[in-house]
């Protein structure tokens, strides 16, 4: 089974720019998840999908960032402007039945350094 | 709201034990535990769901207190391959996982 693609790996942008991350979750997996993990701390839930729909996007900075899950597969999240706060590694993640609960597989990340 | 983990960091040599800890002030359904190794991605451990119950992978073992909303990750006879972070998550409301700092262990030779 394929995992979760993130694209780029990496991103080096100046303050102000926008920049787009991508992700194509794992084949049938409904719930799609976008964390932001800064160095050194755990990862921090920006939004979450459920199929094409937002179902939790409450720590999302939505003046500058915003997300999209058209046709509820791959999913987009784009940064305009950048700040310098915002260098950390993104992760999506989509959820996978376990017992009675769900489990997470995570992407490779996209790192992004804002300079 | 965000789970604590304790220790914050952890120094072992292989063969060691070790205890990770977690808690929550709200009341917890289910604890996650995920492994993260230096510039890679979180990886999935194990899911405890009951009170007292205990899970393993590989010679890593959990249990779940729910009355004292509290987990521990139990790493017996550690090996080289365990260095990573460790994080606990707890689900929110809208049943996405809010994570711990984590705790940082280094498994020396």
């Amino acid at each position: 089974e394929a995992g979760v693609a993130q694209s780029p790996r990496y991103k080096i942008i100046e303050k102000r720019q926008s920049v787009a991350f991508w992700c194509n979750p794992i084949s049938g997996h409904a719930t799609l998840y976008w964390y932001q993990q800064i160095l050194g701390q755990g990862p921090k839930l920006l939004i979450q999908f459920q199929n094409n729909g937002v179902v939790d996007d409450s720590q999302l900075p939505k003046d500058r960032f915003s997300a999209e899950r058209l046709k509820g597969v791959d999913s987009t999240l784009k940064i305009q402007p950048a700040k310098l706060e915002d260098s950390a590694v993104y992760l999506c993640a989509s959820s996978f039945k376990y017992n009675l609960s769900y489990g997470y597989t995570f992407g490779s990340g996209t790192r992004l350094t804002v300079v | 709201q965000q789970p604590v983990q304790s220790p914050q960091a952890v120094i072992l040599r292989e063969g060691e034990d070790a205890v990770i800890n977690c808690s929550s002030s709200k009341a917890l359904y289910s604890v996650h535990w995920y492994r993260q190794k230096h510039g890679e991605a979180p990886v999935f451990l194990m899911i405890l769901l009951k009170g007292g119950e205990q899970k393993g992978h590989e010679k890593i073992s959990a249990s779940f207190n729910e009355k004292k909303q509290q987990s521990s990750l139990y790493l017996t006879a550690s090996q080289l391959s365990y260095s990573g972070t460790y994080f606990c998550g707890t689900l929110n409301s809208g049943y996405a996982l809010n994570f711990g700092k984590g705790t940082s262990l280094l498994v020396t030779p």
